[in-house]
């Protein structure tokens, strides 16, 4: 069975403040993908980060960087500076093969992210 | 323009009425699928294809339907909206090996 856990329902911070969302992740697959989306509020979703199981390596993109680390089953994500338009929900997804639902993403619940001024 | 659209965007019905809800999509993506977001449960599948004769039931299949009418289009159906069917539905497609999904813009569905 396939497992995202987003612990942090909101998160509320100021400008500038560094803020991580937390992603933990359940599968007995040992190849699978993991997502962080964006969900701004007027309602898409945007693609941010695709990581596989094999690349443990951090990724950095401006102000954006994330965390996978297999050993604790996590897939954090961090926003350094964070601004005002950072402000919408964000969702950690996980994706584990043709046999669970044909590559269907598996969502967490999202962790709603408040920057004010 | 957009690379998957949906129709409509908005869209306020009654009870026991049957509605589409459409999906197109111009990347040339095989796999597309349809997901229900519900405030508080991130979002849910509810039917996914791989090509026109492959068309599967996800977690929350009950009371929906889809027709797989070309490779580019993938249609949603409510045969007798209910108001627990009240959400926000994304169709979404991905191109085999790459895994990524590539979401619409989302249909906001409020059934009276």
């Amino acid at each position: 069975a396939q497992k995202v856990t987003q612990a942090q329902t909101e998160i509320s911070v100021v400008e500038k403040e560094d803020v991580t969302l937390d992603c933990v992740y359940e599968t007995r697959d040992t190849t699978y993908y993991l997502f962080w989306y964006k969900q701004p509020p007027s309602g898409e979703l945007v693609f941010l980060i695709r990581r596989n199981s094999f690349d443990e390596q951090n990724e950095i993109s401006g102000r954006y960087s994330w965390n996978f680390q297999k050993s604790t089953s996590s897939f954090n994500f961090t926003i350094t500076a964070s601004q005002v338009v950072d402000s919408a929900v964000y969702f950690c997804a996980l994706s584990a093969g043709y046999s669970n639902s044909g590559y269907a993403l598996n969502f967490g619940k999202g962790t709603s992210l408040l920057v004010t001024p | 323009d957009a690379d998957v659209t949906q129709t409509p965007r908005n869209r306020i019905t009654k009870t026991g009425k049957r509605i589409m809800l459409e999906c197109s999509q111009t990347k040339g993506h095989d796999r597309m699928y349809w997901y229900r977001q519900d405030p508080g449960l991130g979002l849910r599948l509810i039917y996914y294809s791989f090509d026109v004769k492959d068309i599967n039931k996800g977690e929350i299949s009950d009371g929906y339907s889809v027709s797989r009418q070309a490779q580019a289009k993938f249609s949603l159906s409510l045969e007798s909206a209910i108001p627990n069917q009240t959400a926000l539905y994304f169709c979404a497609t991905s191109h085999p090996n790459q895994e990524t999904q590539y979401f619409g813009p989302g249909t906001r569905l409020l059934v009276l």
